[in-house]
Formats: C-alpha cells, structure tokens, sequence
C-alpha cells in the first residue's frame, strides 16, 4: 500500500514564502507520478492548482508554482495572500492509480 | 464551459448499494476521462476510481476494489459511480473530476452519500 506524505501543518505570514512538499513511500517522487496539486477551503470544492509537477491551469495565480525538491514534489507560495489559506493535498499517479496525500493545512498569520 | 453536475444526496442503510451520477457538459465526453474522489466527514481527499468514456477502461482504488464500478453512458454524457455493501465508513463527499493524460481539472459539486441504520 503506496502511501504519500505531506507536513500536516505550516504557517506563513503574509506576503512570505512557504513550501509544501509530497513525498511516497516507494522512494524518490519524479516526474513520471505527474505530481498534482490542489487547493481546497472549507466548504468548498477542491480546485486543480498545478499538474505535471510544475504545470499551471489558466486560473491558478502566478504565485503559485510546482517543482521537483529532494526527491520530493513540491508546490511553493510566494508573495502569499490571506486567502491563500487553505488545505492543499498533492496526488501523485502510480501507474494509473492516483494516491492523495494526507494534505496540508496552510495558516497565514 | 466545462460543467459536471453530481445527483442529489443519499441516505442508504448499511449493507446496501448506492449509485451516483455526474453529467457532463461544455466538452467532447468521450475525449476525457472522470476519476472519482471521496471525503469523509472532516477528513482528507481519498481516490476511489477512474473510466475513460473512450473505451471504457478502468481503474480502482486497491482498498475499495471489488465493492466499486464506475460506468458511462456516452448517449448522454453521464459517468456513475456504484459502490455496494455499505458501511458507516463510506459516508463521505463523493465527487467526479474530468480526468485526462494526467491531468484533473474541473470537478462536480459534490454527493453527499450518508450511511446510516
């Protein structure tokens, strides 16, 4: 059973920067998991924010970015936003199954 | 626009099955594929399957394997999602997402499906 980590907490201030990371118990994330990031706010329906590791949708701002980091995937914040905070889950592909991270909740103070 | 639009919420007793569909409009059905996703109460994002409308194949989630079947209906751009012997752990959100070439991007409103004697 795959299982993908990520921070369960993290607090930024705003106008800082923050990174998020996702990491799988098979061993390093590379970028044939097609990482994907996604943001989700209370009551709210999850929104795609990257995939393919680094790759933005026409809606996802600027300050928003996807990498690969240390054998992890990783999506950083820049310049974050009161509304930034959210939870935000990465999924990462194993052969054609998806597998979410436990997610990460993201306070901007 | 893109639009998938879920059916109403449920209230199943254990051990029965429940059938959920997500209709899709605004893109060509047959060029993309839905993965479905769940969340229970206060709880993370958890993949349950995936159909392309293509061709039919699929895939699961290993832990709801056997007890799950997604299908399309490509007469009216309708996938579903089917899972079957439930218990109090299914209660969740069950949403659809266009899902292609590793790439999520639009999804449902969501279903809430409660389990409950």
């Amino acid at each position: 059973q795959t299982v993908v980590t990520q921070e369960p907490s993290l607090a930024v201030s705003p106008g800082g920067t923050v990174t998020l990371t996702c990491a799988c118990s098979t061993g390093a994330v590379t970028s044939g998991y097609y990482p994907i990031w996604f943001q989700q706010k209370p009551g709210q329906t999850p929104r795609a924010l990257i995939y393919s590791t680094s790759n933005r949708h026409s809606w996802t701002p600027a300050r928003f970015s996807g990498s690969l980091l240390g054998g992890k995937a990783a999506l950083t914040l820049s310049g974050v936003q009161p509304e930034d905070e959210a939870e935000y889950y990465c999924l990462l592909n194993y052969g054609g199954v998806w597998v979410f991270g436990g997610g990460t909740k993201l306070t901007v103070l | 626009q893109v639009q998938l639009v879920q059916s109403g919420a449920e209230v199943k007793k254990p051990g029965a099955s429940v059938k959920v569909s997500c209709k899709a409009s605004g893109y060509s059905f047959t060029n993309y594929g839905i993965s479905w996703v769940r969340q229970a109460p206060g709880q993370g994002l958890e993949w349950v399957a995936w159909i392309t409308a293509y061709n039919g194949d699929t895939r699961y989630a290993q832990k709801l394997q056997g007890r799950v079947t997604v299908t399309t209906d490509t007469s009216t751009s309708t996938a579903y999602m089917e899972l079957r012997s439930l218990g109090s752990d299914d209660t969740a959100v069950y949403y659809c997402a266009r899902d292609w070439n590793y790439v999520i991007d639009y999804w449902g409103q969501g279903t809430l499906v409660t389990v409950s004697s």
